[in-house]
Order: structure tokens, then C-alpha cells, then sequence
């Protein structure tokens, strides 16, 4: 059974100060999404890495993939109460097809705080 | 503008009833699924079709039933024999096949049973 845990479950940080996030999973899968949910809304893809070493940016969000080490970190610069919300990073378990045809296996998500 | 359609938004009903929560989308993906969540347990699959007329059973499918008449379409309905049905539900879909392509989740539903 894939499992995926993140750390930390809730963060509170300051405005202007870097972060990190880490994402681990129990099986080879070298297909991970990112995910941001506001509270009470839904959830809105932020990046997908589909290869070891795999890295995307967004502004002040990065994402990297580590297939070896089943291990993909959101790093976060310079932190924006903007991006306070909850984060969940979600490993598509399946070895064909691709687009999560099996359904994706979501980490518990870290809620984080962004304090001005 | 394409996307996935959830309604109702927030949905009320006794214990012992049956209750469907519908699911649209005009993206033209193959895949749907249903997802619930809970606080603080992240989301977990209910059920997934990848075809009209076919579909899978997720981790925790007991106590919900799905069908896959219409490849818009993927209603789910939470029947009396689920134990706990109070949580927020949400429904995704996706291109089959795609090897990049991300979930795409709908606005959700909300249900409260008492």
C-alpha cells in the first residue's frame, strides 16, 4: 500500500522568511503533483513532476523530485501571507496511462500560516 | 469556460437516507473520481471510472455507489450503510492517458448528516 506522509502538518512562519516542505512516499512512483487548497475551496494544481531531478518554479514556490529517495520538497522564498493555505502533495501510484488514471494517493497536507 | 461542475454546494439529511451528490464536467477527460475529506486526513479515493460504463472501487468505496451512464457525468451516492458520512466531498477528473496531466477538482459538496 503507497503511503504518503508530509512535514510538517501545520507551519507557522513569517512574512519574508524561507521555508520548506517535504513530501515522502513508500513506493517507486516517478509521478508527483503539487496542490494548494483556500479554506473551504476546492484544490488547485500547482506543479507536476513527472522525473527524477525534475524541478518547477512558481514566483516564490519551488517543487523538486528526488525518484531515489522517494522524497519531493515545496520550498518557499521569501514567504507572502498570500500563500497561507493548506498545501497537499499527491503520488500517482500507477505504471501506465500517466494523468493519475488510478486516482492519486494524497499526503495528510501541511497548513501553513504566513504571519505578517 | 470548462470545468467541473459539483451541486449542491452544501447539503443537509437525516440519518438513514440516501443521498447523491452530482458530478459534471464539459472538459471532455475520460477519468473521473470521487474523493472525501476529513480534517486533518487529507483526501481519500472513493471510486474512479476511466470509461463510461466501467468503474473501480477506491480505499474506501463501502457504503457509496457511483455510476458512469454519460462520459460528462459521474454521480455518487452516499447510501444509509456508510457509518460516517459527514465530511467534504470531492469530485476530479482527468485525460486518460496523459502522462502530465493533474487532477482537475470540482468546488466540492459539503455534506452534513445528523
Amino acid at each position: 500500500e503507497l503511503k504518503v506522509e508530509q512535514n510538517p502538518l501545520f507551519l507557522s512562519m513569517q512574512e519574508g522568511k524561507n521555508y520548506t516542505i517535504y513530501c515522502n512516499y513508500s513506493t517507486t512512483s516517478d509521478r508527483l503533483y503539487w496542490y494548494r487548497q483556500d479554506p473551504g475551496k476546492s484544490l488547485e494544481s500547482l506543479f507536476v513532476l513527472l522525473s527524477n531531478g525534475a524541478v518547477k518554479q512558481e514566483g516564490r514556490l519551488m517543487a523538486s523530485l528526488d525518484t531515489k529517495a522517494r522524497l519531493s520538497t515545496l520550498h518557499i522564498t521569501a514567504a507572502v501571507h498570500d500563500l497561507s493555505a493548506t498545501y497537499f502533495c499527491a503520488v500517482d501510484p500507477s505504471s501506465y496511462s500517466g494523468g493519475g488514471a488510478d486516482g492519486l494517493t494524497f499526503g495528510k497536507g501541511t497548513h501553513l500560516i504566513i504571519q505578517p | 469556460d470548462g470545468g467541473i461542475t459539483q451541486s449542491p454546494k452544501y447539503l443537509f439529511r437525516k440519518e438513514g437516507q440516501n443521498v447523491t451528490l452530482s458530478c459534471e464536467q464539459n472538459l471532455n477527460h475520460d477519468a473521473m473520481y470521487w474523493y472525501r475529506q476529513d480534517p486533518g486526513q487529507g483526501l481519500r479515493l472513493i471510486y474512479y471510472s476511466q470509461i463510461v460504463n466501467d468503474f473501480q472501487k477506491g480505499d474506501i468505496a463501502e457504503g457509496y455507489s457511483v455510476s458512469r451512464e454519460k462520459k460528462e457525468s459521474f454521480p455518487l451516492t452516499v447510501t444509509s450503510a456508510q457509518k460516517n458520512p459527514t465530511a467534504f466531498y470531492l469530485c476530479a477528473s482527468s485525460i486518460k492517458g496523459s502522462y502530465n496531466s493533474p487532477l482537475h477538482f470540482g468546488n466540492g459538496t459539503r455534506l452534513t448528516v445528523t
